[in-house]
């Protein structure tokens, strides 16, 4: 079974930075594209950014909210991908969640998903 | 950027009874359409991908339909667990991009 684990959410004041991980299991950790989609309270889903697997080039793409403020990397031996966030804004306050890409949609589509970790940006 | 739009924000059904959603793109994304349902307090679960492939273990009474720009999503029967937000996504255009969601309520 497919199991996405993410940590990390927390309190931060704007302008103030933020690591998130996601740990993975249940299946091949360093084939799968993985996913960060964030909601807002009481708002709809955003995609964030991917990080492609290692044999795909592990290349990532962001969303224009977040391009050179976010980042995201992995560690396969850990099977746990990282999301760092950098000159956090109030409106990047939101549930984070980490998923996984579907095969079938070019990895484009999302069959895994964690329970999501708040961040929380205010002064 | 591709802009996707869910029509109505919110519908009322009776258990038992038909519940149909609707989603529009921008502009083309083929077939590369997913839906998605979200209950409260809880990540989202894909229902549908390729417009109208279900996922694994989704139930025979979810189906999609559409191509193009015009996207429905249909629940034949709705079961009192079926009561929750759903979104459509697209994935055939950069950057992938969900629509605002359409909250099914009991009526």
């Amino acid at each position: 079974e497919v199991q996405l684990v993410e940590s990390g959410g927390d309190l931060v004041k704007p302008g103030g930075s933020l690591r998130l991980s996601c740990a993975g299991s249940g299946f091949i950790f360093s084939n799968a594209w993985i996913i960060w989609v964030r909601q807002a309270p009481g708002k709809g889903l955003e995609w964030v950014g991917r990080i492609k697997s290692r044999p795909d080039g592990e290349t990532t793409d962001y969303a224009a909210p977040v391009k050179g403020r976010f980042a995201i990397s992995r560690d396969d031996s850990k099977n746990t991908v990282y999301l760092q966030m950098n000159s956090l804004k109030i409106e990047d306050t939101a549930v984070y969640y980490c998923a996984t890409g579907l095969y079938q949609c070019g990895g484009d589509c999302y069959s895994g998903w964690g329970q999501g970790t708040l961040v929380t940006v205010s002064s | 950027e591709t802009v996707m739009t869910q029509s109505p924000a919110t519908v009322s059904v009776s258990p038992g009874e038909r519940g149909t959603l609707s989603c529009r793109a921008s502009q083309s994304v083929s077939s590369n359409l997913a839906w998605y349902q979200q209950k409260p307090g809880q990540a989202p679960r894909l229902l549908i991908y390729g417009a109208s492939t279900r996922a694994t273990g989704i139930p025979a009474r979810f189906s999609g339909s559409g191509s193009g720009t015009e996207f429905t999503l249909t629940i034949s029967s709705l079961q009192s667990e079926d009561f929750a937000v759903y979104y459509c996504q697209q994935y055939n255009n950069w950057p992938p991009a969900f629509g605002q969601g359409t909250k099914v309520e009991i009526k």
